[in-house]
C-alpha cells in the first residue's frame, strides 16, 4: 500500500502568502527527494535530503527532513505564480532495490 | 547534453493492439525506472532496470507487460493487448548510480487506448 503521505493534495493560495505541505512515511527512510511538476510537464528534480533533521534552502523554497527519517517539509515563502505546479516527495525505503516511493503530490494554485 | 528522451510522445492504441514505448536515458546513465502516472495521481513505480538487467519489476502487473533495457539501443515498455484502463502517462526516468541519487525525467508518453 501507499507508504509515503501526502495531505491535502490541492492547496490554493494568494500570491505572496507562505505556503507549507508536508510529507509523511510509515517507515524510516534512507534518503527523500523532492519533484516538482508543472501542469502538461514532467517531474523535475528538486532536492534531496539525506542526514536526520537536515535542512536545505533554495531561494524561496526551505526542505527539512525529520529527525526520525520519516517526515519531510517543504516552505515556499511569498509564493509566486511561478511556484504553480504539483510537488511530489519521493522517499528511499531501505532495502527496496534503490527505487523511490512517491507520495500522490500537492497541487499548489496561486491566485495573482 | 540531451536529456531523457522518450517516444512516441503520444500514442493511441485500439484495445487489443500493442503498445510500444521507448525512452533513451541520459549520456552515461544506465539505471532507468519507467512510472506511470494517472491523472491527479501521483507516479506509480513499474520497474527498474539496467543494461540488460531487471533489477526490480515488483510495480509492473504481471501480464501483459514487460521492459527491457538491451546492451544497445533504448529501454523499451511493452503493453500488449491493451486495455482502456492502461491509459496513462507513462515517465521514464535515468540516474547514473543506484540508490539516493536523482532521478532525470523524460517528457513522457501519453498513451490513449481507445
Amino acid at each position: 500500500g501507499q507508504q509515503v503521505m501526502q495531505i491535502p493534495q490541492y492547496q490554493h493560495v494568494q500570491e505572496g502568502e507562505d505556503f507549507t505541505t508536508y510529507c509523511n512515511s510509515s517507515t524510516t527512510l534512507s534518503n527523500i527527494q523532492w519533484y516538482k511538476q508543472r501542469p502538461g510537464g514532467h517531474p523535475v528534480f528538486l532536492i534531496q535530503l539525506v542526514k536526520s533533521g537536515e535542512v536545505k534552502k533554495q531561494k524561496r523554497l526551505t526542505f527539512q527532513f525529520g529527525e526520525a527519517k520519516k517526515n519531510s517539509s517543504l516552505h515556499i515563502t511569498a509564493t509566486q505564480t511561478t511556484d504553480v505546479g504539483t510537488y511530489f516527495c519521493a522517499g528511499e525505503i531501505p532495502g527496496a532495490n534503490s527505487k523511490l516511493t512517491f507520495g500522490k503530490g500537492i497541487t499548489l494554485s496561486v491566485r495573482p | 547534453n540531451a536529456g531523457v528522451m522518450q517516444n512516441p510522445r503520444h500514442l493511441v492504441r485500439r484495445r487489443g493492439q500493442e503498445a510500444r514505448l521507448r525512452c533513451s536515458p541520459m549520456k552515461g546513465h544506465s539505471h532507468v525506472y519507467w512510472y506511470r502516472q494517472l491523472p491527479e495521481e501521483g507516479l506509480k513505480f513499474m520497474v527498474y532496470l539496467q543494461k540488460e538487467n531487471i533489477i526490480d519489476e515488483s510495480g509492473m502487473p504481471k501480464e501483459r507487460f514487460s521492459a527491457e533495457f538491451p546492451k544497445e539501443g533504448p529501454s523499451i515498455l511493452r503493453i500488449q493487448q491493451v486495455v482502456r484502463g492502461d491509459s496513462a502517462a507513462y515517465f521514464c526516468a535515468s540516474s547514473n548510480l543506484a540508490g539516493g541519487y536523482e532521478q532525470y525525467f523524460g517528457p513522457g508518453t501519453r498513451l490513449t487506448v481507445t
